[in-house]
Parts: C-alpha cells; structure tokens; sequence
C-alpha cells in the first residue's frame, strides 16, 4: 500500500518560476491537504479539501492555487514563486471521520527558490 | 488564536531513562490534541488523539495525558529508535485547521 505520494522530492526554482507539486494518494480518503514546513517553525496549512470539487483555503494561501478534480489527487500549483516559499512541503490525507483527524503524510518536497 | 508551545526544544536522553514532554496550549474549546511522530527527511506520523482532559492513550513506551491547558507526552525506558521530533497539534470548535507546535526533538543514545 503506497499510502499518499508526493513528487518530486526535492527542486530548485527561480524567482519567477511556477511549478506543480504532485500528490496522489490510494487510501480512498475523502480529506487532502497541503501543509509547508520552515525549519523551527510549526507545520502551517496552505489549502485543504473535503472531496472532489471542493478546495479551502488554509492558513498561509497566498500565491499558491489547488485543484481537486480526483478522489486520488490533489496538486499544488506556485505561480510566480518567490524565497518566500523556500521550504518542505507536506500532502497529507484523512478519512472522512472528521477534518483534521489522523493524518497520513507523504515524504514530502523539498523546494528552494533562488 | 490558537496556540501551541512545546517544551523542551530538545532533549538528550540516555536509553532507558524516562522523560516527559510538554505541549502547552491555548484554545477556544478544544476539540482535539494531536500527538505526531517525525523522522528526519520525512513527514510526520499519527501517534494519538486526545479529546478531553484526564484522557490517556499509550502505544508501546509512550502515553500521552491530557489536562485543561497541556498535554505531557511521557517516554518510559526509550530505545535509540524513539529518537525523532514529536509534533504536538491542537484543533478548536469551528476552526477548520490544526495548530501545530514546533515539536520536541529527542535524541536517545544507547
């Protein structure tokens, strides 16, 4: 069982740039997210989704978009990146028990932006 | 705002010697406390949930507690493989989002 998978695993961008961050999972779960971690900074929520055709935003959205047009897959487009968005970045998933509870995580990307 | 704070940042431990962590926390009506597990290079994974104070939960050499305003994540006679950064989480009524804290990074030297 793959569980949620993210690619690539790590890139490098430069200003300007855009670029998609892939997610896809096989659990059949109904919760995605998108979460970005700074180093000695908590986890901090981009965007969310409660099943397909239905996106939120999270904490920190600006200058990324999502789409969710799959159960299995849920992206992450960076329009215009900036050092700003400098960091790792997490997919995870959920059932639908209700939003937020256990996550399952991928491996994660790791993106500079020089 | 909900807030988390972990405490300590970091914590040496020899194996086998117990030792606690501190998620402290500030919620307008908590409706749950997330303990997750994170090894390096990769992405944290689930240990426990935690709804109301006075709840326990364990898992092999950690139990998790919960009170009004913190939650202690207790590690009985760790190995070396519990070495990694524990991310404490909190989720209020009505808020759609986890907030997380910065996470207590143990390091067990056998």
């Amino acid at each position: 069982n793959a569980g949620v998978t993210q690619t690539p695993k790590f890139r490098i961008l430069k200003i300007g740039q855009s670029m998609t961050l892939q997610c896809a999972q096989d659990m059949n779960h109904n919760y995605m997210y998108w979460y970005r971690q700074d180093p000695g900074m908590g986890l901090k929520l981009i965007y969310y989704s409660v099943g397909a055709g239905i996106t939120d935003k999270g904490e920190v959205p600006n200058g990324y978009n999502v789409s969710r047009s799959t159960t299995e897959d849920f992206p992450l487009r960076l329009e215009l990146a900036a050092p700003s968005q400098t960091s790792v970045y997490f997919c995870a998933s959920s059932k639908g028990q209700g939003l937020n509870e256990k996550l399952f995580f991928g491996s994660g990307t790791q993106l500079s932006v020089l | 705002e909900d807030q988390v704070t972990q405490s300590p940042e970091a914590l040496r431990l020899q194996e086998g010697e117990s030792s606690s962590l501190n998620c402290s926390y500030t919620v307008s009506g908590l409706r749950g406390l997330f303990w997750y597990r994170q090894d390096p290079g990769k992405g944290p994974e689930f240990l426990f949930t935690l709804y109301s104070a006075g709840e326990e939960k364990e898992k092999e050499r950690l139990k998790a507690t919960l009170t009004k305003k913190e939650s202690f994540l207790h590690i009985t006679a760790p190995k070396p493989e519990d070495s990694a950064t524990y991310l404490c989480a909190v989720q209020a009524y009505g808020n759609n989002r986890l907030a997380f804290g910065k996470g207590n990074q143990v390091v067990v030297i056998p």
